[in-house]
C-alpha cells in the first residue's frame, strides 16, 4: 500500500537558518503530494502541493519539488522565522482510478522549533 | 478560504458512554468527508471516508459498529464513539473535500 516516510524530528533551528525536512514516498502510479502544517492548537492547513513529476509547490517561502526518480518531496525554506514553529506533515493522495484516490496518507510529522 | 469546524473541541466522558463529534463545512459543500485519528507524536490515521447520503467506508481495522459515521447533508458529518473506553482516548480530526481536503481543528476525547 501507499506510505510516506518523513525525517524524524524534532528539528530545532535558529531564526534565519535554512530548513530541509525530508520526505519520501511509496505509491503506485502518479500520486499527488502535499505538505500540511499544524500550528499549536490549530487544525492542519495545506501548505503546498504538487500533482505531477517535476512540479514545484511553493507558499510562504516554503518550496518542495516532486521528484519521481527519487520518490521524494523534500520541504525547504531558505530563512525560517519563529512563527514557522509547527508540526509539518508530508502526505500523498493516490492517483485517479486507484483505490486510494482522494484519500490522504500521512507521514509521521516533524516538529519544527525555531528560536530567536 | 474554506473553513471546517468541529464540535466539541474537547470532551471528557465516562467509560461505557457514547460521544458524538460534529464536523461542518462552513462555507462550501462537501460530498466527501474524512475522519482521522491522531495519536500523540504520531501521524494521522484515516479511519473512514464519509459520502453524503451513503454508508461510510471504513479502513481496515476500524470497527464500524464502534465508530458510527453519519453524513446527513453536504455540510455535516458526525462521528459517534459508542461505548467508549479509555483506549478510545485520542485526537479526532475531520476533513471536508472540495478538490483539496480542508481540515477541522480536531476534537480531544478523554475517556475516564
Amino acid at each position: 500500500g501507499d506510505s510516506v516516510t518523513q525525517m524524524e524530528g524534532p528539528v530545532t533551528l535558529s531564526e534565519e537558518a535554512f530548513l530541509t525536512i525530508n520526505c519520501t514516498y511509496t505509491a503506485t502510479g502518479y500520486p499527488s503530494l502535499f505538505w500540511y502544517v499544524q500550528y499549536p492548537g490549530e487544525g492542519l492547513q495545506l501548505l503546498l502541493k504538487a500533482t505531477k513529476a517535476d512540479d514545484k509547490g511553493s507558499n510562504k517561502g516554503f518550496e518542495a519539488t516532486y521528484r519521481k526518480e527519487t520518490t521524494s518531496f523534500h520541504l525547504e525554506k531558505g530563512s525560517v522565522q519563529v512563527s514557522d514553529s509547527a508540526v509539518y506533515f508530508c502526505a500523498l493522495s493516490g492517483s485517479a482510478g486507484g483505490t486510494s484516490y482522494g484519500k490522504l496518507t500521512f507521514g509521521q510529522g516533524t516538529i519544527l522549533t525555531v528560536h530567536p | 478560504g474554506a473553513v471546517v469546524s468541529q464540535h466539541p473541541s474537547r470532551v471528557i466522558c465516562k467509560s461505557g458512554t457514547s460521544v458524538k463529534i460534529e464536523c461542518r463545512s462552513l462555507d462550501f459543500q462537501a460530498t466527501t468527508m474524512f475522519w482521522y485519528r491522531q495519536f500523540p507524536k504520531k501521524s494521522l490515521m484515516l479511519m473512514a471516508t464519509s459520502n453524503e447520503g451513503s454508508k461510510a467506508t471504513y479502513e481496515q481495522g476500524v470497527e464500524k459498529d464502534k465508530f458510527l459515521i453519519n453524513h446527513a447533508s453536504l455540510t455535516l458529518s458526525t462521528l459517534t464513539v459508542t461505548s467508549a473506553h479509555p483506549e478510545d482516548s485520542s485526537f479526532y480530526i475531520c476533513s471536508a473535500s472540495a478538490n483539496t481536503q480542508y481540515f477541522g481543528p480536531g476534537t480531544r476525547l478523554t475517556v475516564l
